[in-house]
């Protein structure tokens, strides 16, 4: 049951060009959506989230998309660093108490200096 | 910047033993989790627990499984007898009173022997 999809589990990019990480979702029920990184033998580290009635939600380098017709979310990293080179994990929400994530199964992505 | 906590970073125990896990959440939050990834799967949720009792589980969450908030500050999942599928990397997390972002530990890696 594949709720939440990240389709490219790897992505390299040059230093100092942008990072686009794609995630597609089913459930339409979904409203609130997040992104995580994870570094090997860490927890996953919040960075930025969005409302479904958002379309765009800016914070430094990170921004993330949502198209909520096609049913998916972009993170955008501007400019890669290479200590960005991480997994990045989508996920998402029902909003509630105490709700799950769902989660995508990770995009490596690697920044090459 | 408050954190969340989990001892011991690593376990190993033989089949059928019991082992509990400890997390120490974010102070002011209220709902707290467990998720747990299996090496190269998908981070996946367990349970939700809010106001000392559980919120939501996940199939996988059965009999063998139990959590508890055993005072103030610390969550507990205990498994009562693990067998070798439970070997996975197990992450508490918290989340405030609006209980959308969940802020992750740095996880509990359990080995069954």
């Amino acid at each position: 049951d594949q709720q939440v999809k990240q389709n490219s589990p790897s992505l390299s990019v040059q230093e100092g060009r942008i990072s686009i990480l794609n995630c597609d979702y089913t459930n339409s029920m979904f409203d609130y959506f997040l992104w995580y990184k994870k570094y090997p033998a860490e927890g996953p580290t919040f960075l930025i989230s969005i409302s479904s009635i958002k379309d765009k939600n800016e914070d430094g380098r990170f921004t993330v998309f949502l198209n909520k017709s096609a049913k998916h979310l972009s993170l955008h990293i501007v400019p890669s660093q290479p200590g960005d080179s991480a997994v990045y994990f989508c996920a998402a929400i029902i909003s509630g108490s105490a709700r799950q994530l769902t989660f995508g199964s990770g995009t490596q992505l690697t920044v090459l200096p | 910047e408050p954190e969340v906590t989990q001892t011991p970073s690593h376990q190993v125990t033989q089949m059928g033993q019991e082992v509990i896990l400890r997390c120490v959440p974010i102070s002011n939050h209220l709902y707290f989790y467990w998720y747990r990834q299996i090496l190269g799967q998908k981070v996946e949720f367990l349970v939700s627990f809010y106001n000392n009792e559980i919120s939501e589980k996940s199939e996988i969450f059965d009999d063998q499984f139990s959590v508890e908030r055993p005072d103030g500050s610390n969550f507990t999942l205990k498994i009562r007898s693990t067998k070798l599928e439970d070997s996975a990397m197990y992450f508490c997390a918290s989340s405030d009173s609006r209980g959308r972002t969940q802020y992750f530990g740095p996880g509990t890696r359990l080995l069954v022997l």
